[in-house]
């Protein structure tokens, strides 16, 4: 079947220490986007690319770092330098023009 | 600066009551825009819009896109409890093949027996 994984569901990192989260889609799509949500809160953009090897900044991109060396894949590295990083992070992929995009299941991150 | 902007940020109400969810945003290079459910993880689609008057459908929901005043509508009917969630809206916008897709802030629907 095809969709978007993301791993692991739920993460635990202590502060100080950089974590990679992981989002694999097998649809062929060309975009791919990372969100974060706070409780209570909408999806506020940190990066987004739209084909390989390139990709830009969202509204939050600051103490993230993002790569797109293979169509399929678009790791999130959360740096020690994003001073808040516990929150709910989502994957999203789209194949092109106007059409919905398709949701990853999430991965909780806290650090303590 | 792209801007999108939901109201109200929440609502209570009582079950078949009709409820009417707001959305209005400034863009740049706008295309479309999409509405979503979230209940626990994963924001489910409900709906794509591209063109203005244009009312979509889908059972109690439906929705409606107005490009010239920058907003959007989401209209649900008798409401049931399933209905409680956090409702999303995003203007897909931007250059490049694919565009940027931004949300706002949601509105949390809270639907009493």
């Amino acid at each position: 079947d095809g969709g978007i994984t993301q791993s692991p569901k739920y993460l635990f990192r202590k502060e100080g220490q950089n974590v990679t989260l992981s989002c694999e889609q097998n649809l062929n799509h060309d975009a791919m986007y990372w969100y974060r949500q706070d409780p209570g809160q909408g999806l506020r953009l940190i990066y987004y690319s739209q084909i390989v090897n390139d990709f830009q900044k969202g509204d939050i991109a600051e103490g993230y770092s993002v790569s797109r060396e293979k169509k399929e894949s678009f790791p999130l590295t959360v740096t020690s330098a994003q001073k808040n990083p516990t929150a709910f992070y989502l994957c999203a992929s789209t194949p092109g023009q106007v059409v919905k995009a398709f949701f990853g299941q999430g991965t909780r991150l806290t650090v303590v | 600066e792209d801007k999108v902007v939901q109201s109200p940020l929440s609502l209570v109400v009582h079950e078949g009551d009709t409820v009417t969810l707001n959305c209005s945003y400034e863009v740049t290079n706008f295309r479309s825009l999409l509405w979503y459910k979230q209940e626990k993880k994963a924001p489910t689609f409900l709906f794509m819009l591209t063109s203005s008057g244009i009312e979509k459908k889908s059972g109690r929901l439906s929705s409606i896109l107005d490009k010239k005043e920058l907003f959007s509508i989401l209209n649900i009917t008798a409401t049931q409890t399933g209905d409680s969630a956090v409702y999303l809206c995003a203007p897909r916008h931007g250059s490049g093949n694919t565009g940027k897709l931004i949300f706002g802030q949601g509105t949390t629907l809270q639907v009493k027996p």
